[in-house]
């Protein structure tokens, strides 16, 4: 079974200063790995996939198999970064994605 | 910038009633999903919906749940018979065809309340 953990429900932060939020995950194969963000009242948008290897908005991810995980970071947090933040998974091969409960970042002014 | 597109916002249904919740997906898109979120709770996988039949389902998406693709634009979800627990948020979801193209794409979701 494949299964997405995200640790932390909220994570506060001063405004520029660095954040990580982490994302563990259980899958026995090669998944895929995104994360996912919904800023308020908004939908759920791509935030990057680890295929990709980009940074989007200052955020990167790297996907680390030896310790399953797929930690968001960011050097220096905004304001407008205050959002929810969810890491999810799509195994090999199937259509469907697995999310993590999500985390509530808030960047204090 | 395409977007999927779900009405309504927000349905409000007595326990026992169907419902339909409505989408469109962007239009070049292939794939199609239904998602949902509990209060407070992750965001579960329903259903997955390719090539006019379901490719993949969920433990959730028991025989109450059905979904469809009546007129080749819009995907529908329905519940046949409505209980207090699928009050929830729910998302459709569509994604482009091919490998390269592994993003879904969510609507705004629709807000179901079962009273």
């Amino acid at each position: 079974a494949q299964r997405v953990t995200q640790p932390e429900k909220l994570l506060s932060v001063f405004k520029g200063a660095p954040v990580e939020l982490k994302c563990n995950y259980s899958y026995s194969g090669s998944p895929e790995l995104f994360w996912y963000v919904q800023y308020s009242r908004q939908r759920l948008q791509l935030l990057l996939r680890h295929i990709s290897r980009e940074s989007i908005k200052g955020f990167t991810a790297d996907l680390n198999k030896g310790e399953t995980s797929f930690h968001l970071k960011k050097p220096f947090a905004q304001e407008e970064d205050s959002a929810m933040y969810y890491c999810a998974l799509r195994g090999a091969g199937s259509y469907q994605l697995t999310f993590g409960k999500g985390t509530k970042l808030s960047v204090i002014p | 910038e395409p977007e999927v597109t779900q009405t309504p916002s927000h349905q409000v249904t007595q326990m026992g009633q169907e419902v339909i919740l409505r989408c469109v997906p962007i239009s070049n898109h292939l794939y199609f999903y239904w998602y949902r979120q509990i209060l407070g709770q992750k965001v579960e996988f329903l259903v997955s919906f390719y090539n006019n039949e379901i490719s993949e389902k969920s433990e959730i998406f028991d025989d109450q749940f059905s979904v469809e693709r009546p007129d080749g634009s819009n995907f529908t979800l329905k519940i046949r018979s409505t209980k207090l627990e699928d009050s929830a948020m729910y998302f459709c979801a569509s994604r482009h065809q091919g490998r390269g193209n592994t993003e879904a794409f969510f609507g705004q979701g629709t807000r179901l309340t079962v009273v």
